[in-house]
């Protein structure tokens, strides 16, 4: 079962900030946070991932609590071209041979309207 | 850079048959993995490949297997085709098996079963 819990839908106004939350209240130490998200007849597309720290990249920025048990994935002026479905997904990060396997739950819906 | 390469994009088969199904990883990376997805049980991990070792096996029956080759290309079989393969079969790679490597995903290939 997926590590992670993510409202079913969310709307955003285009050209405003999307902000995404998840939650991952028995996330383990050595456990990183991923964002993917995936658009209709494509495969999932890597957005983001981070450990503890706050990580911002080119797509998006992920903010996660100090205590790490959440999340938030931030688009910063959301377009029509954001809609899709956003999935976070908590990953091993060594030590087992379980890196490699993401579990991927139902994700949340963005609809990005104009 | 070339994204994953998964072919073919489409497929029909019949009940009974059996298919393979490709994947060239991005240039540089691997290890590759693959995943499932249908509507009722959304993304599901198959297996993943490094260096030409099954290094995990998610839980599907033993009619699907995979293999990856010395240039990192990958290939996963289904024998014995039954409806309920009827999917989206995803492949993923990553340059290597740390979690804070992400996986890029390709655009898949759909798999109906007549």
């Amino acid at each position: 079962d997926a590590k992670t819990t993510q409202p079913p839908s969310m709307d955003c106004a285009e050209g405003r900030a999307a902000n995404l939350p998840c939650n991952h209240s028995t996330i383990s130490g050595n456990e990183y946070v991923y964002w993917y998200r995936q658009i209709h007849s494509q495969g999932p597309q890597y957005i983001i991932h981070g450990l503890k720290n706050n990580e911002t990249n080119e797509m998006a920025s992920l903010i996660i609590t100090e205590d790490r048990k959440s999340s938030t994935l931030i688009l910063p002026h959301a377009t029509l071209r954001d809609t899709a479905v956003y999935y976070c997904i908590v990953r091993v990060a060594n030590g087992s041979g379980n890196t490699g396997k993401l579990i991927f739950g139902q994700g949340t819906t963005l609809q990005v309207k104009p | 850079k070339a994204g994953v390469t998964q072919t073919p994009r489409y497929l029909i088969k019949t009940r009974g048959q059996q298919v393979t199904l490709s994947c060239s990883p991005i240039s540089g990376h691997r290890s590759v993995s693959w995943y499932q997805q249908t509507p009722g049980q959304g993304l599901q991990f198959l297996f993943e490949y490094f260096s030409e070792t099954q290094r995990n096996k998610g839980n599907f029956p033993g009619r699907f297997s995979g293999r990856q080759f010395s240039n990192s290309r990958s290939e996963m079989n289904v024998s014995t085709l039954e409806l309920g393969d009827s999917a989206l079969y995803l492949c993923a790679s990553s340059y290597g098996t740390a979690g804070n490597q992400p996986q890029h995903f390709g655009d898949g290939t759909r798999l109906s079963i007549l």
